[in-house]
């Protein structure tokens, strides 16, 4: 098993460029979580997923959009990146909302 | 509002030389409080879960204990290896889909 896996591992965005992070697991897991990572700070939850089809906002929503259209697949979008949105983006899973999450390796992003 | 403070924000240790790392936390009614190692550059992974107040739990050089307001990760005789972030999360008790909330983190430095 592969676990949590992200793709891309890297990548640098100018200001006002879109792109789409993609996190997949092969644990059959319903529950899909996007967080960041920024330093002197915790991991914070951006959207997450209860179940294929489902998203909802976590606690730093705003300029991210999420799709989760097939059970193994959560996908983070950014619209148009702002160099606020530099971090380090992890996704994790889990098979039920109180079981311990699984973390993906993350993706480094740079917005100039 | 759940809150999760960890200290010292940094530790570093000699080989052998054992020590404790803290996590104090405010929630709601506390469904479980989890630890996790981050090395850098890679994704947190999962170590323990604890549940109730009293509760232990023992991995390798790694013990958790947990209070009704902190938990502890007590190191034993660490090695360079043991050298990592540790992080602390709460998951309140408030129904489905509660989330967790992490600390900042604890780098430990185990020098041989």
């Amino acid at each position: 098993n592969a676990g949590v896996t992200q793709t891309p591992k890297f990548r640098v965005l100018k200001t006002g460029q879109s792109m789409t992070l993609l996190c997949a697991q092969d644990m059959n897991h319903e529950y899909m979580y996007w967080y960041r990572q920024d330093p002197g700070m915790g991991l914070r939850l951006i959207h997450y997923s209860v179940g294929e089809g489902t998203t909802a906002k976590g606690e730093v929503p705003d300029g991210y959009n999420v799709s989760r259209l097939k059970k193994q697949n959560f996908l983070l979008g950014l619209e148009s990146a702002a160099p606020s949105q530099t971090s380090v983006y992890f996704c994790a899973s889990n098979l039920a909302f109180y079981n311990e999450q699984f973390f993906g390796p993350g993706t480094r992003l740079t917005v100039l | 509002e759940d809150q999760v403070t960890q200290s010292p924000e940094a530790l570093r240790l000699q080989e052998g030389e054992s020590s404790s790392l803290n996590c104090s936390y405010t929630v709601s009614g506390l469904r479980g409080l989890f630890w996790y190692r981050q090395d850098p550059g890679k994704g947190p992974e999962f170590l323990f879960t604890l549940y109730s107040a009293g509760e232990e739990k023992e991995k390798e050089r790694l013990k958790a204990t947990l209070t009704k307001k902190e938990s502890f990760l007590h190191i034993t005789a660490p090695k360079p290896e043991d050298s990592a972030t540790y992080l602390c999360a709460v998951q309140a008790n408030t129904g489905a889909n509660s989330k967790l909330t992490f600390g900042k983190g604890i780098t430990l430095s185990v020098r041989p």
